[in-house]
């Protein structure tokens, strides 16, 4: 069966400290996994794109790191800001058309 | 550059109501357009997807429905609204290239009392 876990649901850090989220799938045939970064009420922003040969890539603060093998990709955000303080949804896409599987995300919220 | 627009962004219904969401798209054509649910503490479910004008395709059996009377307009309707219905539903459409990734409305808040 095909599925995206994240974790953990929901995630508490100070500012400017460091954190990493984790997704686990088992989605196959695997096409590509992105990360999202949904505002409260509003909708989700790609922040990233890992395809099968790409173990990092970094967008500013975030880094995500996938591991085909294992069926595991991370994002880590470094120095975090409290605009950082959103849901986080990991995507993956299966080959084929309109074949996307979604995460239930994890609701980061950084305090002051 | 292409934009999406979704609307209204909360919306409080009583039950048996009929419902009717508007999205839009600028800047691009013939894209493939969504619409998505996302409940409390649940990832998105996809609801439909159009390929093209009067092209709809359902993934789930519910009681929605939408439509594409235009090449970047997708609506989502319902006749008679149910407590279930509530939700939080994002209109997206889907960019071009190798990895293509969806660009999202900013959501509609429905609560159906």
């Amino acid at each position: 069966k095909n599925q995206v876990e994240q974790s953990p649901q929901s995630l508490i850090i100070l500012e400017g400290k460091n954190c990493t989220l984790q997704c686990n799938y088992t989605v196959s045939p695997f096409s590509n996994l992105r990360w999202y970064k949904q505002d409260t009420g509003r909708g989700p922003v790609s922040l990233t794109i890992m395809t099968f040969s790409e173990n990092t890539k970094s967008n500013g603060r975030y880094t995500a790191t996938l591991d085909a093998d294992t069926k595991q990709s991370s994002l880590h955000i470094t120095a975090s800001q409290l605009s950082d303080s959103a849901s986080y949804i990991c995507v993956v896409r299966q080959t084929g058309a309109n074949n996307l599987f979604f995460g239930t995300g994890t609701r980061l919220t950084v305090i002051p | 550059s292409q934009t999406i627009h979704q609307w209204p962004a909360t919306l409080v219904q009583p039950v048996g109501s009929p419902l009717s969401l508007e999205c839009t798209v600028e800047g691009t054509s013939n894209p493939n357009l969504y619409w998505y649910r996302q409940a409390a503490g649940r990832g998105l479910q996809l609801l439909f997807y159009s390929v093209g004008i009067g092209q709809i395709s359902s993934e789930v059996p519910q009681n929605l429905s939408a439509s594409r009377p235009q090449d970047r307009q997708f609506i989502l309707s319902s006749k008679k609204l149910l407590l279930s219905d509530s939700g939080f539903y994002l209109c997206a459409w889907r960019g071009t290239g190798e990895n293509r990734k969806l660009f999202f409305g900013s959501g509609t808040q429905l609560s159906v009392l």
